[in-house]
C-alpha cells in the first residue's frame, strides 16, 4: 500500500514568490492535515480537511496560504507571496476519520521550503 | 492551553544501553497520548499510543505508560540499537476530533 505523496521534496524559492504544495493522501482517507514543521520543533496544524470541507483551518495564516482540496482526494497547500520565515518543512497526513483509529495519522515526507 | 514537553536532546547512548525519553503533558480532561518516530529522511511513523490512564503502549521494543498522576507519558527501551537513532515526538490528543499537538522532538543518536 502506497504512502502519502508528497511533491516537491525541496524547493527553494526568492521572497515575495508564489509557491504550491501537491499532497496526494492514503487511498479511502477522508481526513487530511497539513501542518508546518519549524527546524527544531514539532509539527503545527495549519488546516484540516474532511473530504473537501476545511473543518479547522483556525492556524492558517489566511492573507498569504490558501489550500484546497478538490474531490475529497487531493490537496494542495500555496503560499502568495512567501516571506523569509516560510522557511520550513511542510508535513502532509491523512488518517481514516472513523473508529478507533480516527487519530492515527500517517505521515507524508515533507517539503522542504526555503526562501531567499 | 494543552502542551507537550519532553527533554531536550540530543541524546547519545552506545548500543545495547537503557533509553529513556521523558515526556509531560498539560491538557484538560482524558487526552490520547502518542509517540512518533521521525527517521531520517522519511515522515513521522507512530510508534505507539495509548488512549486512557495506566494504559501501556509497546511496539519495536519501545514502551511508555500513561500516567495520569504525574501527568507523564515517558518512552523506554531496555536495549537501544543504532537503527534506533531518529527523532522522537511525544503528542496529545484531546478527543478523536481534536487535533494532535506535539512536542518539540528530541534527536536521539546511537553509537556502534
Amino acid at each position: 500500500e502506497a504512502g502519502v505523496v508528497q511533491s516537491p521534496r525541496y524547493k527553494i524559492i526568492e521572497k515575495k514568490q508564489p509557491v504550491a504544495f501537491w499532497c496526494n493522501p492514503i487511498s479511502g482517507h477522508n481526513t487530511l492535515y497539513w501542518y508546518l514543521q519549524n527546524l527544531g520543533q514539532g509539527p503545527e496544524l495549519l488546516i484540516r480537511y474532511e473530504n473537501e470541507e476545511a473543518v479547522d483551518d483556525s492556524q492558517l495564516p489566511k492573507d498569504r496560504f490558501s489550500a484546497e482540496r478538490l474531490k475529497g482526494v487531493d490537496s494542495t497547500l500555496k503560499i502568495q507571496p512567501a516571506e523569509l520565515g516560510d522557511s520550513a518543512v511542510y508535513l502532509c497526513a491523512s488518517s481514516l476519520g472513523r473508529g478507533e483509529s480516527y487519530n492515527e495519522q500517517f505521515f507524508g515526507p515533507g517539503t522542504r521550503l526555503t526562501v531567499l | 492551553g494543552n502542551s507537550v514537553t519532553q527533554m531536550e536532546g540530543p541524546v547519545t547512548l552506545s548500543e545495547e544501553a537503557f533509553l529513556t525519553i521523558n515526556c509531560t503533558y498539560t491538557a484538560t480532561g482524558y487526552p490520547s497520548l502518542f509517540w512518533y518516530v521521525q527517521y531520517p529522511g522519511e515522515g513521522l511513523q507512530l510508534l505507539l499510543k495509548a488512549t486512557k490512564a495506566d494504559d501501556k503502549g509497546s511496539n519495536k521494543g519501545f514502551e511508555a505508560t500513561y500516567r495520569k498522576e504525574t501527568t507523564s507519558f515517558h518512552l523506554e527501551k531496555g536495549s537501544v540499537q543504532v537503527s534506533d537513532s531518529a527523532v522522537y515526538f511525544c503528542a496529545l490528543s484531546r478527543s478523536r476530533d481534536d487535533k494532535i499537538i506535539f512536542g518539540k522532538g528530541t534527536r536521539l543518536h546511537i553509537l556502534p
